[in-house]
Parts: structure tokens; C-alpha cells; sequence
């Protein structure tokens, strides 16, 4: 039964266009992030979020937004998409500094 | 430069043997450590930290740490089939970040 559940699973989009990627955390956690893998990279930290504020954003573009409506809600929402973006996004969530737990991960590929 | 190198690439080791994983950072502010594994097609999960020097065991793993030389080994005894899986070494810096720095990872291979 997973505790963090991102939608959705694959997505692919075209060039320029807009996406947001879904993500709700049921493990009662303070703080949520996005990281992004891709090919031949290490997993890469975006953003980390603390009751619902933003404590850290290591993305330069302005394209990446991340969204938090509710505290156990972040979303991710990605404009003027470019095919660089094709990768792996998760989100992820812990309580305060402690193990951070990972979701499934939502697949983007930009054609 | 990477700021937390892992090797090797990759591992083969058969069903029932030891399997080693190294980590090294090259910035003395990563004060605290996590091994992760990713299995194919799900997210990573953690394994086990270590934020102090020598040797921490759980089960079938045991990670070591040394802080002066910056380096963080992983050892899992007795490996299964179920192991194969990307292993990540994970830092995060001393003060108020939640960022983890991950290496590349080593891809693992128990052959049965």
C-alpha cells in the first residue's frame, strides 16, 4: 500500500507544452521534495519543502514550480517543456531531518 | 566534479557472498550518510544511515564510515538473488538543508 503516490506513472508531452505531476504524501511527514533522475546522472535534488514553505530550490529555471495546496500535497508543475526534461521525477518526504522516503516516481518524456 | 563518487559501477557476486560498496565525498561538510537501493522500476528506498565514525550493523548490512578520510563503505554478507538492485551513497551537509547528494550508484548482480 504505498505512502506516497504520484500520478502519474509515465507522461509524455510535447515540446512547449505544460505539465504538472501529482504528488500526496500519507506518512504524516512535515516536509516534501522533488528530485529528478535521468540517464548517466545521479539523482538530483529540486526543491525540499517544510510545512509547506520552501526551504530549498537547487533549479535554476523558473519553468520547474513546485505547488503545495494541502501539507501533505506537492506538486510539480513544469511549462515550456524541452526533450532535456525526459526523466524520472520523485517526490519524496521525511519528518523534519530524518529518512527521507521515496515515491514511485512519475516517467516524463518530452518528444 | 561529482561531490560523492561511488564505486565500482557494478558488482556481480554470487548468490550467498559478500558484496562491497564504496562511497567517497570531497566536501568535510557532509557530516551525515544513508545508503539507498533502488529496485527496477520503484523509487529508492533508505538502508541504513551512519553519522558517526566506525562501523554501524543491521542484519545483513554494515556500513562503515570515517570522517577523516571522507570515506563511507557498505558491505552486505550472505547476499540473495533479491539484492540485485542500484545502490546509491547519499550526504547531506551540517546545518539547516534537507538536500541529499547522491552518487551515481553501483548496479548489483547476485547470480544464483
Amino acid at each position: 500500500d504505498p505512502k506516497i503516490i504520484q500520478k502519474p506513472k509515465y507522461l509524455v508531452a510535447v515540446t512547449g507544452s505544460e505539465k504538472i505531476l501529482i504528488c500526496e504524501q500519507y506518512l504524516g511527514h512535515n516536509a516534501m521534495y522533488w528530485y529528478r533522475q535521468s540517464a548517466k546522472k545521479p539523482l538530483e535534488f529540486m526543491f525540499s519543502y517544510s510545512y509547506q514553505k520552501l526551504m530549498d530550490n537547487q533549479t535554476a529555471s523558473s519553468r520547474f514550480q513546485p505547488q503545495s495546496s494541502k501539507k501533505n500535497h506537492l506538486d510539480l508543475q513544469i511549462t515550456a517543456l524541452k526533450p532535456d526534461d525526459s526523466a524520472t521525477y520523485f517526490c519524496a518526504s521525511s519528518h523534519e531531518n530524518t529518512e527521507v522516503f521515496f515515491g514511485k516516481g512519475t516517467r516524463l518524456t518530452v518528444v | 566534479q561529482q561531490k560523492v563518487q561511488q564505486s565500482p559501477e557494478s558488482l556481480s557476486v554470487p548468490e550467498g557472498g559478500m558484496a562491497s560498496f564504496n562511497c567517497t565525498s570531497s566536501d568535510r561538510n557532509f557530516q551525515y550518510f544513508w545508503w539507498y537501493r533502488q529496485h527496477s522500476g520503484e523509487g529508492p528506498k533508505a538502508l541504513m544511515s551512519i553519522f558517526s565514525d566506525g562501523d554501524k550493523k543491521e542484519g545483513r548490512f554494515t556500513a562503515h564510515l570515517n570522517k577523516a578520510s571522507l570515506h563511507v563503505s557498505l558491505h552486505i554478507r550472505d547476499s540473495q538473488p533479491s539484492d540485485s538492485a542500484l545502490y546509491f551513497c547519499a550526504a547531506r551537509k551540517t546545518g539547516n538543508t534537507r538536500k541529499l547528494i547522491f552518487g551515481l550508484g553501483t548496479t548489483l548482480q547476485v547470480q544464483p
